[in-house]
């Protein structure tokens, strides 16, 4: 069974810019979470989305936003990025929603992006 | 809000035993996790402890709960190189899942 793919890899834009990160869950996973984790941070939850719908947000401001698809995969989008915001975004999947269960994360390889 | 936290540096020698602690401060907390993360990589689920067990043990690693302190520990047995990694503790209560800022551990040979 494939893990969670995020694409992509690393990533590199300038302030100001906006910014799409994809991620495909595990087969058959219906609950993808994203973070943000910077050094001496930790992660930092951004948001939850289940069904297509956002289950639980982060305190993160409105520049940061999410969708999902049908087929469960989903994409982060961060529009006029800041310095700030260079980190690494990593999602995980769940079989089932994190608000409502104690579903184990598997998490993807992250995306590094770096705003300059 | 509530807050997840943890030493961020710890260093072994190998052979040694790794004792990794947590504090949160959420005692509605169901579940209590250890993720850990290799150079590079997302966090991969180690273990985890319901908030009604004092103990589990998995091969070389222990977990340790004092609900009363909200303390959360990960002792990890004779350490080896490939135990260099971060380690990140989790709790989940009925809202979402929040992370401690992780503790980097360094096993020297």
């Amino acid at each position: 069974k494939a893990g969670v793919t995020q694409t992509p890899r690393y990533l590199i834009k300038t302030r100001g810019q906006q910014v799409t990160l994809s991620c495909s869950p595990i087969s058959g996973h219906r609950s993808v979470s994203w973070y943000q984790q910077t050094p001496g941070q930790g992660l930092q939850f951004l948001f939850e989305y289940f069904s297509e719908t956002q289950r639980n947000k982060g305190n993160f401001p409105g520049r940061f936003s999410g969708r999902q698809f049908s087929n469960s995969r989903s994409e982060m989008n961060v529009s006029t990025l800041e310095l700030g915001d260079s980190a690494l975004y990593l999602c995980a999947s769940s079989p089932w929603t994190v608000v409502a269960t104690n579903e184990k994360l598997f998490f993807g390889s992250g995306t590094q992006l770096s705003v300059l | 809000g509530e807050d997840v936290e943890q030493s961020l540096f710890l260093s072994v020698r190998e052979g040694d035993s790794s004792v990794i602690n947590c504090t949160y401060t959420d005692s509605s907390s169901t579940y209590l996790y250890w993720y850990k993360q290799e150079p590079g990589a997302g966090l991969q689920l180690l273990t985890y402890i319901f908030s009604n067990m004092d103990m589990k043990q998995d091969q070389r690693l222990t977990v340790l709960l004092n609900k009363k302190d909200k303390h959360l520990s990960l002792r990890i047995a004779d350490t080896q190189t490939g135990d260099s990694a971060i380690y990140f503790c989790a709790e989940h209560n009925n809202n979402d899942m929040r992370f401690g800022a992780g503790t980097r551990l360094t096993v020297k040979p």
